[in-house]
């Protein structure tokens, strides 16, 4: 079936550091990709997405480029702040059923 | 303001109850979702429907049950069939097969047993 694969946490960078956050997915078809965003004790946020391959989200300073190649969508912020401590989530969708990797947590200190 | 509203936002259950979950949208969203989220494991397929008097089951259904009698409205039962309900429940909704739509999400509900 349709699953996502993204790197454990937690990601633990100073203040200013460049992110990387790796994901995977496989899927029969051409499926769209998203980042979500989750803060403690809240929902998912939509933090950017992508449609179709060589496409790239951006939003907020974080970016990440449809790969379909390598069935990839990287996420990426050349700097981070200590704001951006949350955990993020990959994920397939659009005209597929909503499916999520395992979440990454994300701690930025001063 | 259009949105989902799940409730309540923290929910106590007894060994052998049932529950039931409440989750609302107004987004004229065909399709609704339901996940579970432990730590570590991520987000997981409970039920979804993408229409009303319909829904299907996903990936860990036993022990839960949903129904679909209005557009805006996809309630979630945790039965006491359901051994380890100990969770945050999300409710999502999303218009279905458009490649450019995100799902929307609620902002969570909290279930503990005592």
């Amino acid at each position: 079936g349709d699953s996502v694969t993204q790197m454990e946490g937690p990601v633990t960078l100073s203040e200013e550091a460049f992110l990387t956050i790796n994901c995977t997915y496989t899927a029969t078809g051409y499926p769209s990709l998203f980042w979500y965003v989750q803060y403690p004790g809240e929902g998912l946020q939509l933090l950017l997405k992508a449609t179709k391959a060589d496409d790239k989200g951006s939003n907020k300073g974080f970016e990440a480029t449809y790969r379909k190649e390598t069935t990839s969508f990287h996420l990426e912020k050349g700097s981070v702040q200590v704001s951006d401590s949350a955990v993020y989530f990959c994920a397939l969708g659009g005209s597929y059923i909503p499916t999520f990797g395992r979440g990454t947590s994300l701690i930025v200190h001063p | 303001d259009g949105g989902i509203t799940q409730s309540p936002k923290y929910l106590f259950r007894k060994e052998g109850q049932n529950v039931t979950l409440s989750c609302e949208q107004n987004l004229n969203h065909d399709a609704m979702y339901w996940y579970r989220q432990d730590p570590g494991q991520g987000l997981r397929l409970i039920y979804y429907s993408q229409i009303v008097n319909d829904f299907q089951k996903g990936d860990i259904a036993e022990g839960y049950s949903v129904s679909r009698e209005k557009k805006e409205s996809f309630p979630l039962t945790v039965t006491s069939a359901q051994k380890n309900p100990t969770a945050f429940y999300l409710c999502a909704s999303s218009p279905p097969g458009q490649r450019n739509t995100e799902a929307f999400f609620g902002q969570g509900t909290r279930l503990t047993v005592v």
